[in-house]
This record gives structure tokens, C-alpha cells and sequence, in this order.
């Protein structure tokens, strides 16, 4: 199947500084990733979707000055959590679709102490 | 707005067959997904429907009836490593573009 890649695996730091996470098809082009955020125990629940060379479209609730994306290219959309506080520790899933089926990457755990 | 339903928890036996059931209210519905997700992990696919009946892969199967509003995923020949949650997901493109959203899971535990 389709592979779909994130970076880094893991990440902590500190209140108040800025993590990026990475999102890459690895073997297919995506116009168009998808990003998620899931609390422990919980479904996903989507954050916005990312539309390579032009903004992004952030579902209701999800601040986008806070959560940057930037979908630079057919292959990478970039996640920025700016500012980071504790309460935005979680696992962030990105994913893209492919010949009819969504594909996810491994997912990013984001701890902020 | 979409609604999905699906049970929070099924216990079955090694060996044996499970049914989990989805139920889903959208407006703009084109495809439902079903996805396996282990503790920890990111989902992985299992299947996609768009179009009425069962589609068969392997042990894993999934139907679907659009009028209904309805889906199940049907596990055979259980296996321990079959225990994780399963995710109900409705792809709705009445927004102008695709959207995707997700049950809650069934987390489903296989004892022997």
C-alpha cells in the first residue's frame, strides 16, 4: 500500500516553544493531507486539511494562528504547533488519500512539559 | 454535521467471529472506511465501501447499505493479535471538499 511518513515519531519540549511536525507521501503525490489530533482513548478527530499552494482549511474550534500548516509541496505538509502549551500534548496523525483509500502516517506523540 | 455509531467495547473468543456494527446520519455521504488502530499506532486500512453489499479480504469483510445507514466489519477466525480498536469513518463531500470523520471505536479484546 501506499506509504506515508511522519518526523519525528516523538518530540517533548518545553512551554512555550514551537514544535514542527513533518508529513511526506512517500510514493505518491498528495494534493491534498489531512491532519488529525487524537486524545488518549478517543477517536481522531480532524484539525484541518492541508491544499498544497494554497491555505489551509481548519475545521471549527481549531485555531489556526496556533496550528500552522504550510503544504509546500505534492509531497510534504508541515504541522507547526506554535507556542506550545501542556494541554496541546497528544498524538497528531497526518494522512492523504490515494487510488480511493486514506492512508495515514505513523503519527507524532507531542508531550509538553 | 455527521453522526457515526459504533459500539465502545466487544469481547470475542480466539477462533470465533465478530460483527461490529456502524450506523452514520451525513448529508453528503460518498464511502465509509473501516480501519484497525492498535494502542499507540496510527490507524491502519482495512477496507473502503461506497457501493451497497459485502466486499470480502481475507478474514476481514465489509458491508455496507446506503439507505441504511449502516456498515458492519466482520472479523472470521480470531486471533489474539486482532485485539485494537476498530474506526468507523464516513468520507462526506457535500462541503465542497472531502471530508473524512471518525467514530468514536470499538475496541475489541480477543481472549483465548
Amino acid at each position: 500500500g501506499a506509504v506515508v511518513s511522519q518526523h519525528p515519531s516523538r518530540v517533548i519540549c518545553k512551554s512555550g516553544t514551537s514544535v514542527k511536525i513533518e508529513c511526506r507521501s512517500l510514493d505518491f503525490q498528495a494534493t491534498t493531507m489531512f491532519w488529525y489530533r487524537q486524545f488518549p482513548k478517543k477517536s481522531l478527530m480532524l484539525m484541518a486539511t492541508s491544499n498544497e499552494g494554497s491555505k489551509a482549511t481548519y475545521e471549527q474550534g481549531v485555531e489556526k494562528d496556533k496550528f500552522l500548516i504550510n503544504h509546500a509541496s505534492l509531497t510534504l505538509s508541515t504541522l507547526t504547533v506554535t507556542s506550545a502549551h501542556p494541554e496541546d500534548s497528544s498524538f497528531y496523525i497526518c494522512s492523504a488519500n490515494t487510488g480511493g483509500a486514506k492512508f495515514f502516517g505513523p503519527g507524532t506523540r507531542l508531550t509538553v512539559l | 454535521g455527521q453522526n457515526i455509531d459504533q459500539p465502545t467495547e466487544m469481547t470475542a473468543t480466539e477462533g470465533a467471529i465478530v460483527q461490529i456494527n456502524c450506523t452514520y446520519q451525513t448529508s453528503g455521504f460518498n464511502g465509509l472506511f473501516w480501519y484497525q488502530q492498535h494502542a499507540g499506532e496510527a490507524p491502519t486500512f482495512l477496507s473502503y465501501n461506497v457501493l451497497d453489499g459485502l466486499e470480502e479480504k481475507g478474514r476481514f469483510s465489509s458491508f455496507l447499505s446506503r439507505s441504511k445507514g449502516y456498515s458492519y466489519l466482520l472479523l472470521k477466525e480470531l486471533q489474539m493479535k486482532d485485539s485494537a480498536s476498530y474506526l468507523c469513518a464516513v468520507r462526506d463531500d457535500s462541503g465542497g471538499y472531502q471530508k473524512v470523520t471518525f467514530g468514536t471505536g470499538t475496541k475489541l479484546q480477543v481472549i483465548p
